[in-house]
């Protein structure tokens, strides 16, 4: 059974790095065609993708956003962590981390999501 | 930057089929998924490479996609189905983009 949890600050002052990390369980990063994307869904509105690492370090990230993210991977502790600098109100939302799939380009499991919120 | 537009919201009478349509550049040109969230849920892949359903999806929910746009049709529509569906879309140059969603209402 393939589990994803995402965790973190709940609260993050204006101008903050904001750092999540995704735990995930029932498949392996090192696999060929998996990888790890997040996504986030502000209150209300529609899912944006963020970013994405594939199992042999090959990365993407949103081009609107790419300046301010970065995303790693730790295969020993199979954890995923992004990290999202100079955040903003408007970074509010519910940030969410998906397995990709060893096919295709679609997100087949899902974490709970984590509601971040950016105020001071 | 890449866009795919999806109707607002479609309102469906139990029993009946509810369309969805997404629309975007040379749609059928790349690969397309549907999410199903159900409020307050994360998203769950309803179809996935245009037109397959994943185990464990009811055989209600079938996909197509020609030219511009791809349609998520739900056939016998069931109150369960009251949900915001979402569109996705991927090729290597427009990576990873989402629909803005179609809130779908079960009257």
């Amino acid at each position: 059974q393939i589990t994803l949890k995402e965790s973190g600050p709940t609260l993050v002052r204006p101008t903050q790095t904001l750092t999540l990390t995704c735990s995930f369980s029932g498949f392996s990063l090192s696999t060929s065609g998996v990888a790890v994307g997040w996504i986030r869904q502000p209150p209300g509105k529609a899912l944006e993708w963020l970013a994405l690492i594939y199992w042999n370090e090959d990365k993407g990230y949103s081009p609107r956003l790419e300046s301010r993210l970065t995303v790693t991977k730790d295969l020993f502790r199979r954890k995923v962590v992004l990290t999202l600098t100079n955040m903003d109100p408007a970074d509010t939302a519910t940030y969410y981390c998906a397995q990709k799939g060893t096919k295709g380009h679609y997100f087949d499991s899902w974490g709970p999501g984590t509601l971040v919120t950016v105020s001071s | 930057s890449y866009e795919l537009t999806q109707p607002p919201s479609v309102s469906v009478s139990p029993g009946q089929t509810a369309t969805i349509t997404c629309s975007g550049d040379k749609l059928a040109d790349k690969y397309t998924c549907w999410y199903q969230q159900q409020p307050g849920q994360s998203p769950v892949l309803v179809i996935y490479q245009d037109t397959k359903r994943p185990s464990g999806i009811p055989e209600r929910f079938s996909a197509s996609v020609s030219g511009n746009t791809a349609t998520l049709t739900i056939s016998g529509t069931q109150a369960v189905d009251e949900a915001d569906y979402f569109c996705q879309a991927w090729d290597t140059n427009i990576a990873w983009v989402f629909g803005g969603g179609t809130k779908l209402t079960v009257l």
